[in-house]
């Protein structure tokens, strides 16, 4: 296994144009992530899946924001109508889901970097 | 008052020197805690993790949580430059979510 992996590691668009991020999780996690981030912040918790159900979105997550997971396995992330306020770190991480495990931790990807001009 | 609370640095220290980074929580239903590693410009990499309580030792680095305290460690010994970087913390309990500290900056002088 390979890790999480994300596409694209940066994107540069102008301001309107819409984007789109896709992730691939560890595979035998059913727990999918997307947070974001901004220069000296830790992660923002943007939404995530169990399996290919959206169980929980932040309020940060805007009507222009939409995330996928078909099937359950890769995630795709698209903003619509870019604004410069977007620019930021993409993250996308993937957990096994099982409290009881003694391993349930966080795995990131390496990030999607969004400039938005 | 934040759930996880993190200096944000910056923190720097001669190589060769003992770094002590520190996060305090206060939700008592926290049994993982996890730290992070992020070089500028790249996603956190999972340095070290601890579930329920106690130490957990790998090589330079010591991760050490005090429950009664909710204080949670990351010494890292024989600090070496390739280890400047933002260290963060996460912690989570018998949900979804992870909480995470802001990060503190460390800088390793050569």
């Amino acid at each position: 296994d390979t890790g999480v992996s994300q596409d694209p590691r940066h994107k540069i668009t102008k301001r309107g144009q819409n984007v789109t991020f896709r992730c691939d999780p560890i595979s035998e996690h059913n727990r999918l992530y997307w947070y974001r981030q901004t220069l000296g912040q830790g992660p923002e918790f943007l939404t995530y899946f169990q399996n290919e159900a959206q169980l929980e979105k932040s309020r940060l997550l805007s009507d222009r924001f939409s995330a996928e997971r078909p099937k359950g396995s890769f995630s795709t992330l698209e903003i619509q109508r870019t604004e410069q306020g977007d620019s930021a770190m993409y993250l996308c991480a993937s957990s096994p889901g099982d409290f009881d495990s003694g391993a349930n931790v966080l795995t990131f990807g390496a990030g999607s970097r969004l400039t938005v001009l | 008052q934040k759930e996880v609370e993190q200096d944000p640095g910056p923190l720097s220290v001669p190589e060769g020197a003992i770094v002590s980074l520190n996060c305090t929580y206060s939700n008592s239903a926290f049994q993982y805690f996890m730290w992070y590693r992020q070089y500028s410009r790249k996603g956190p990499e999972l340095l070290m993790y601890t579930y329920s309580s106690g130490n957990k030792e790998d090589g330079r680095f010591t991760a050490q949580v005090d429950k009664s305290s909710k204080y949670i460690s990351l010494f890292i010994r024989d600090s070496q430059p390739s280890d400047s970087a933002t260290y963060l913390c996460a912690m989570s309990g018998r949900t979804y979510k992870y909480i995470f500290g802001t990060g503190t900056r460390l800088k390793v002088l050569a």
